[in-house]
């Protein structure tokens, strides 16, 4: 996607964390989402930050920072079926989503 | 809630045929209708942006011609492919936005196409 990067791949095992950083261009900005998709099935939700801070929910946290056009995704206790491609979108003030590329997430046993 | 259904699911068809897909969704009203098509291991592309009783707006690059989007109720947006093509074979995936509340999108469960 456009000015949106995050890393192509990501690996780790079983019951570690993962950060996933996203950096997006901060003009006309309005929110930034956090979606998981794993292969051949639609993404799924996970979270919305529009506010500086981090958001927690259970073992998926979502970080933002406005300033710094910066958000990361911190997966704990990693499972293996947590293994998937993870999204990170921006939306504009007219509501037009920007998907990253996607970080594919390799959870290993 | 907030559940988005996609028709078909898959569909092969020859080259030069036209597809149509739908979506819908199916417990709430959509004022904001997105399609998107994903090629493997690549992110979502926006290809158009529909309201209902609208036209749609496309992405640069996006054949309007090619890619026909009706928004006709606000439960319902399809995506004709027009004399599809090998290159066109990809995965379709619509989203459904509310208007109320913050902008989440719900997707659809995608559309996996196939021309042969």
């Amino acid at each position: 996607g456009q000015n949106i990067d995050q890393p192509t791949e990501m690996t780790a095992t079983e019951g570690a964390i993962v950060q996933i950083n996203c950096t997006y261009q901060t003009s006309g900005f309005n929110g930034l989402f956090w979606y998981q998709q794993h292969a051949g099935e639609a993404p799924t939700f996970l979270s919305y930050n529009v506010l500086d801070g981090l958001e927690e929910k259970g073992r998926f946290s979502s970080f933002l920072s406005r300033s710094k056009g910066y958000s990361y995704l911190l997966l704990k206790e990693l499972q293996m079926k947590d293994s998937a491609s993870y999204l990170c979108g921006r939306t504009d003030s007219w509501g037009k989503f920007q998907f990253g590329a996607g970080t594919q997430v390799v959870v290993t046993p | 809630g907030a559940v988005v259904s996609q028709h078909p699911s898959r569909v092969i068809c020859k080259s030069g045929t036209s597809v149509k897909i739908e979506c819908r969704s199916l417990d709430f009203q959509a004022t904001t209708m997105f399609w998107y098509r994903q090629f493997p291991k690549q992110s979502l592309m926006l290809m158009a942006t529909s309201n209902e009783g609208s036209k749609a707006t496309y992405e640069q690059g996006v054949e309007k011609d090619k890619f026909l989007i009706n928004h006709a109720s606000l439960t319902l947006s399809t995506l004709t492919v027009t004399s599809a093509h090998p290159e066109d074979s990809s995965f379709y995936i619509c989203s459904a936005r509310s208007g109320r509340g913050y902008n989440e999108q719900f997707f659809g469960p995608g559309t996996r196409l196939t021309v042969l």
